[in-house]
């Protein structure tokens, strides 16, 4: 699985937006690129996955170059409760049936703090 | 979408004890789950992959009589802690994986996570 380098720790304010860029100089092709949030004491909560170009859905937007080595995950408008860590993956997980069965290896993730 | 049920939220056993966690897929079937262990203020560490109807495959590091799976249906898997020591307190996360018809996104859910204090 795909090394991924993400900054340790951002900090932001209410109301700004919030990219964190990750790092996965190794991606392989079947690869594909998911970020989850983690809050103290859950478990990961999945935000957005991609392959190539850009993902958006009603929480974040996922911005994949066409050489797939890094991605942004961007936050619009981050509220107190987007306070937390998040996690970016990359891992052939879909599998031969659908279901995935190759195993998730988690990095160090960053941590976000925004500020009133 | 798809939900993993884990159990118990919170635990506190003696010294010496085995605790029993519990991981179940809800709305899928899972032939496959994920074990992980966080300490505080680190990211997850993966444990072992379960395999339903087979033996489990544990990373490398971790010692797979003390930390006994079994992943007896498609929608259960359990991981035992046996004769718990201080050391292994930790959260401990499940994870499986889902068809993507039924998911919004191919991968893996991971459970709420179980709080493990041995005193």
């Amino acid at each position: 699985l795909a090394k991924t380098t993400q900054p340790i720790s951002m900090d932001s304010y209410e109301g700004q937006e919030v990219n964190i860029t990750c790092s996965h100089n190794n991606i392989a092709t079947n690869d594909y690129i998911t970020w989850y949030q983690q809050f103290p004491s859950q478990g990961p909560r999945f935000i957005i996955q991609g392959y190539k170009t850009k993902v958006t859905n009603e929480v974040a937007s996922l911005f994949i170059p066409a050489d797939r080595k890094s991605s942004t995950l961007s936050l619009p408008r981050v509220s107190l409760s987007d306070t937390a860590v998040y996690y970016c993956l990359v891992g052939d997980i879909r599998g031969d049936y659908g279901g995935a069965t190759n195993k998730l290896i988690f990095g160090t993730g960053t941590l976000l703090a925004v500020q009133p | 979408g798809a939900v993993v049920s884990q159990h118990p939220s919170r635990v506190i056993c003696k010294s010496g004890t085995s605790v029993k966690i519990e991981c179940r897929s809800l709305d899928f079937q899972a032939t496959t789950m994920f074990w992980y262990r966080q300490f505080p203020k680190q990211s997850l560490m993966l444990m072992a992959t379960s395999n339903e109807g087979s033996k489990a495959t544990y990373e490398q590091g971790v010692e797979k009589d003390k930390f006994l799976i079994n992943h007896a249906s498609l929608t259960l898997s359990t991981l035992t802690v046996t004769s718990a020591h201080p050391e292994d307190s930790s959260f401990y996360i499940c994870s499986a994986s889902d068809l993507p018809e039924d998911s919004d996104n191919y991968g893996y859910t991971f459970g709420s996570g179980t709080r493990l204090t041995v005193v």
